[in-house]
């Protein structure tokens, strides 16, 4: 089954139109989730960490938070550079590797 | 300070063909993992190396190899190329004593015909 699910799959927005992206999660033993940000055709860019829930990080116009179940990106005020793939990854149990999932492709219009 | 750097950018391979890619990690990282990601997909772990040795492994065959140097570079090699193969090949790096947070780099494509 599934362990990370991302929601939407695609989200179009305007400039300037907050909304927030959704990573689920089933796995046990949460180690940590990470949140990527990955342009077409290149590498995943590390944004945030999270550990536990309750936690919050944030980076310019983004905001990471983190419950039991599931974590939230919440963009604001988002510029079309804000464009991409944003992927949400866990690690979990005495795994070593970061389980995925499908990601959600964010478009801004201007 | 240079980050996780991986070579070539592209490959055209044709099937049953042999194929090596390298990576070098970010300076003062020594852990070195390798995903695949199919188009449109998140990327697939396919395993860990640490002190040279292949620490975990994921859900991928024994056609897929891999090897860590003592400067802690690494090189994935694929034997008996399929069709299915073709995809974004990504090597992550992190430091051993804070291994949660892995990097990746930009990417090797691999477009078997």
């Amino acid at each position: 089954e599934d362990q990370v699910t991302q929601s939407p799959e695609a989200l179009r927005l305007q400039e300037g139109e907050s909304s927030s992206l959704n990573c689920s999660y089933t796995v046990s033993g949460l180690r940590g989730l990470f949140w990527y940000r990955q342009d077409p055709g290149k590498g995943p860019e590390f944004l945030f960490t999270l550990y536990s829930a309750g936690e919050e990080k944030e980076k310019e116009r983004l905001k990471a938070t983190l419950t039991k179940k599931e974590s939230f990106l919440h963009i604001t005020a988002p510029k079309p550079e804000d464009s991409a793939t944003y992927l949400c990854a866990v690690k979990w149990g005495g795994n070593e590797k970061l389980t995925f999932g499908t990601g959600t492709r964010l478009t801004i219009i201007p | 300070d240079a980050g996780v750097t991986q070579s070539p950018t592209h490959l055209i391979k044709t099937r049953g063909q042999q194929v090596t890619l390298r990576c070098s990690p970010k300076s003062g990282h020594d852990t070195v993992s390798w995903y695949q990601q199919a188009l449109g997909q998140g990327p697939q772990f396919i395993f860990q190396y640490y002190e040279e040795e292949e620490r975990q492994r994921g859900n991928f065959p024994d056609r897929f190899s891999g090897h860590q140097f003592p400067n802690y570079s690494s090189e994935l090699n694929v034997n008996a190329l399929l069709l299915g193969d073709s995809a974004l090949y990504l090597c992550a790096s992190s430091p051993e004593r804070y291994t949660d947070t892995q990097y990746f780099g930009p990417g090797t494509r691999l477009t078997v015909l």
